[in-house]
């Protein structure tokens, strides 16, 4: 079984504060995303990487940043966070890009206060 | 760009069948995924289409139409457990999936 983990299920951070999310991936995917959702806007793409040391901006990449250092690892970064930034974040693996399911973990729901 | 239709939310009798549509413009279409979320938890992947027809998986089936750009999925004897928020996704070339903002169904007695 595929298993997407995520490093935190709640957390509470200040504004302003450097917010880091983990995701991990064992099934050595070739693909990562990150993605949050919100009430009424569904799933939006932040960024996503196809490879190790590879990242792409996704749909809202605005004050966010990853890091792909290793295959299993993809982490999100929140330079400076702000209220705005409050959301449930989901990642998401997939062993390719074109017809293959994406695997999500369970989500960390970041407060930002 | 992408864009891809599903109604907000649906109610439904414990028992009976409902079906979700879901339409899109997109294009150099390349599959189409139906994703189940419960509340709080994360989508898990429920059936994938590419080509015109039916797909049966139990008491789920999906169905796509490429030329109309349009798919729905079939939930037959509904139970209180498949309340949850169900999302259509599109495969368009070699881009990241786009999601369709889900359909929230309440299952009732």
């Amino acid at each position: 079984d595929v298993k997407v983990t995520q490093s935190s299920r709640y957390l509470v951070k200040r504004t302003g504060e450097k917010v880091f999310l983990e995701c991990v991936q064992d099934m050595d995917h070739e693909n990562m995303f990150w993605y949050r959702q919100d009430p009424g806007l569904g799933l939006r793409l932040i960024y996503f990487s196809y490879d190790v040391k590879m990242k792409e901006k996704g749909d809202i990449p605005e004050g966010y940043s990853v890091s792909r250092e290793k295959k299993e690892r993809f982490s999100l970064i929140l330079e400076s966070a702000s209220t705005n930034q409050t959301s449930m974040y989901l990642c998401a693996s997939s062993l390719g890009t074109s017809g293959y399911e994406q695997y999500f973990g369970p989500g960390t729901r970041l407060t930002v206060t | 760009g992408q864009n891809i239709d599903q109604p907000t939310e649906m109610t439904a009798t414990e028992g009976a069948i409902v079906q979700i549509n879901c339409t899109y413009q997109t294009s150099g279409f390349n599959g189409l995924f139906w994703y189940q979320q419960h509340a709080g938890e994360a989508p898990t992947f429920l059936s994938y289409n590419v080509l015109d027809g039916l797909e049966e998986k139990g008491r789920f089936s999906s169905f796509l139409s490429r030329s109309k750009g349009y798919s729905y999925l079939l939930l037959k004897e509904l139970q209180m457990k498949d309340s949850a928020s169900y999302l259509c996704a599109v495969n368009s070339g070699n881009t990241p999936l786009v999601f369709g903002k889900g359909t929230r169904l309440s299952v009732i007695a």
